[in-house]
C-alpha cells in the first residue's frame, strides 16, 4: 500500500499570502496519478487538482499542482478567505487508493 | 449538473447492518464507476471499494471485504453500500463519489451520510 504523508499538519497564514502544501508518497504508482481535494467543515471533499497538475472544472487559477514520482505540491498563490480549509492528497495509481492525513490551512 | 444524492443519517446498534444509497443524476449512470469513502469523526479519508454500474462488478479493500457489499439498480441510477457487523469504530460519514475509470480521481462526491453505531 502506498502511504501518503502530508506536511505541514497545520499551516497558519494570512489572506493574500502564498500557501505551499506538500504530499510525499512511499513509492510511485501510475505516472502522476495524484489528486488534491479541499474539504470545509460539514462538507464533502471537492476535487481541485487531478493528474498532479490539472485543475478541475471551475477551480480558480490561484490553485496549482506540481511534482512527479513521489513528491507533489499544491500551491495557492494568494489566499482568499474561502481557501481556509483542510486539504487532502490522494494517489489513484495503485490500488488501494490512499489519501494523505490532511493539511489544515488556518487563518493566522 | 452532475449530482450524487445520498440517503439520510442512520443510528444503528452494534452488530447490526446499515445500507446507504447514492442516487446519481445528470449523466449516463453506467459510464462511470462509483466509489465509497468513509471519514471517522475528526479523521481522514478511507477508501472502501468501488462498483462498476455497467455490470455490477465490485472491488473492495482488504479492510472491508468481509463486511461490505456494493450493489446497483440501473433502473433508478442508484448505488447501495451495505456494511454488516457494525461496531463503534464504524461510526463515520460515508461518501459516494464518481470516477471515470477503475483508476481515477473522484468527482463529484455525494453530500455524505452519517452512520452512528451506539448501544
Amino acid at each position: 500500500e502506498i502511504v501518503l504523508t502530508q506536511s505541514p499538519g497545520t499551516l497558519s497564514l494570512s489572506p493574500g499570502e502564498r500557501a505551499t502544501l506538500s504530499c510525499r508518497a512511499t513509492q510511485s504508482g501510475r505516472t502522476n496519478s495524484l489528486a488534491w481535494y479541499q474539504q470545509k467543515p460539514g462538507q464533502a471533499p471537492r476535487l481541485l487538482i487531478f493528474a498532479a497538475s490539472s485543475r478541475a472544472t471551475g477551480i480558480p487559477d490561484r490553485f496549482s499542482g506540481s511534482g512527479s514520482g513521489t513528491d507533489f505540491t499544491l500551491t495557492i498563490s494568494r489566499l482568499e478567505p474561502e481557501d481556509f480549509a483542510v486539504y487532502y492528497c490522494q494517489q489513484y495509481g495503485r490500488s488501494p487508493y490512499t489519501f494523505g492525513q490532511g493539511t489544515k490551512l488556518e487563518i493566522k | 449538473q452532475v449530482q450524487l444524492v445520498q440517503s439520510g443519517a442512520e443510528v444503528k446498534k452494534p452488530g447490526a447492518s446499515v445500507k446507504v444509497s447514492c442516487k446519481a443524476s445528470a449523466y449516463t449512470f453506467t459510464n462511470f464507476y462509483i466509489y465509497w469513502v468513509r471519514q471517522a469523526p475528526g479523521q481522514g479519508l478511507e477508501w472502501m471499494g468501488r462498483i462498476d454500474p455497467s455490470d455490477g462488478s465490485t472491488s473492495y479493500t482488504q479492510n472491508f471485504q468481509d463486511r461490505v457489499t456494493m450493489t446497483r439498480d440501473t433502473s433508478t441510477s442508484t448505488v447501495y453500500m451495505e456494511l454488516t457487523s457494525l461496531t463503534s469504530d464504524d461510526t463515520a460519514v460515508y461518501y459516494c463519489a464518481r470516477s471515470a475509470s477503475s483508476w481515477g480521481w473522484f468527482d463529484p462526491w455525494g453530500q455524505g451520510t452519517l452512520v452512528t453505531v451506539s448501544s
